[in-house]
């Protein structure tokens, strides 16, 4: 079973409206939650960095929260736009070493 | 943050060549180079693990006589994929990581005819 579960695997919206991703891990002891954004046929690109001790961090119009209690983080994206249009991958690491446990990823799809 | 690159970012091969695939961290010195596939709408997963001037770790699965990973120095890794056939067709992807710093390449899109 993965580590990592992200839902919905795949969501559509239209343009200007906003969303919520989910990503719920299993990965102890924590070290920092990651959620990157992946364009069709390009490299992860990071969007945000979570601590144990950050409840929420802001990038733009991306702002993700983290509750390490229930061991669950959320991505709200306000006003989407077409170009957010891409997979979310949410990216749990369990040490510093680098040890990165990755989601399935959702595939968000704005539409005009 | 860091710039990683990966060469090329495109590239096709008959079927039975070897082809390598560069990844360099440009102002940043890698301490553990990965390598990832991913196939289409799939996630990525982990083919190996490199510090530098160490043999690679490979994942379970994953052949190290078919993918050769080099990680001479801080800032470059290559993967080369030897006699390749078209089922190693994937994009492929280097994420370069010191301590808490992890950052990812652009990715290398490989077919084999």
């Amino acid at each position: 079973k993965n580590q990592v579960e992200q839902s919905p695997q795949s969501l559509i919206i239209l343009e200007g409206k906003n969303c919520t991703l989910q990503c719920n891990y299993t990965v102890s002891p924590f070290s920092n939650l990651r959620w990157y954004k992946q364009d069709t046929g390009r490299g992860p690109v990071s969007l945000t960095i979570m601590t144990f001790s950050e409840n929420t961090k802001s990038n733009g119009r991306y702002t993700a929260t983290l509750d390490a209690d229930t061991k669950q983080s959320s991505l709200h994206i306000t006003a989407s736009q077409l170009s957010d249009s891409a997979s979310y991958i949410c990216v749990v690491s369990a040490t510093r070493n680098n040890d990165m446990r990755f989601g399935a990823g959702t595939r968000l799809t704005v539409k005009p | 943050g860091a710039v990683v690159s990966q060469h090329p970012s495109w590239v096709i091969c008959k079927s039975g060549t070897s082809v390598k695939i560069e990844c360099r961290s440009l102002d940043f010195q890698a301490t553990t180079m990965f390598w990832y596939r991913q196939f289409p709408k799939q996630s990525l997963m982990l083919m190996a693990t490199s510090n530098e001037g160490s043999k690679a770790t490979y994942e379970q699965g994953v052949e190290k006589d078919k993918f050769l990973i080099n990680h001479a120095s801080l800032t470059l890794s290559t993967l080369t994929v030897t006699s390749a056939h078209p089922e190693d067709s994937s994009f492929y992807i280097c994420r370069a990581s010191r301590g808490y710093e992890q950052y990812f390449g652009p990715g290398t899109r490989l077919t084999v005819t």
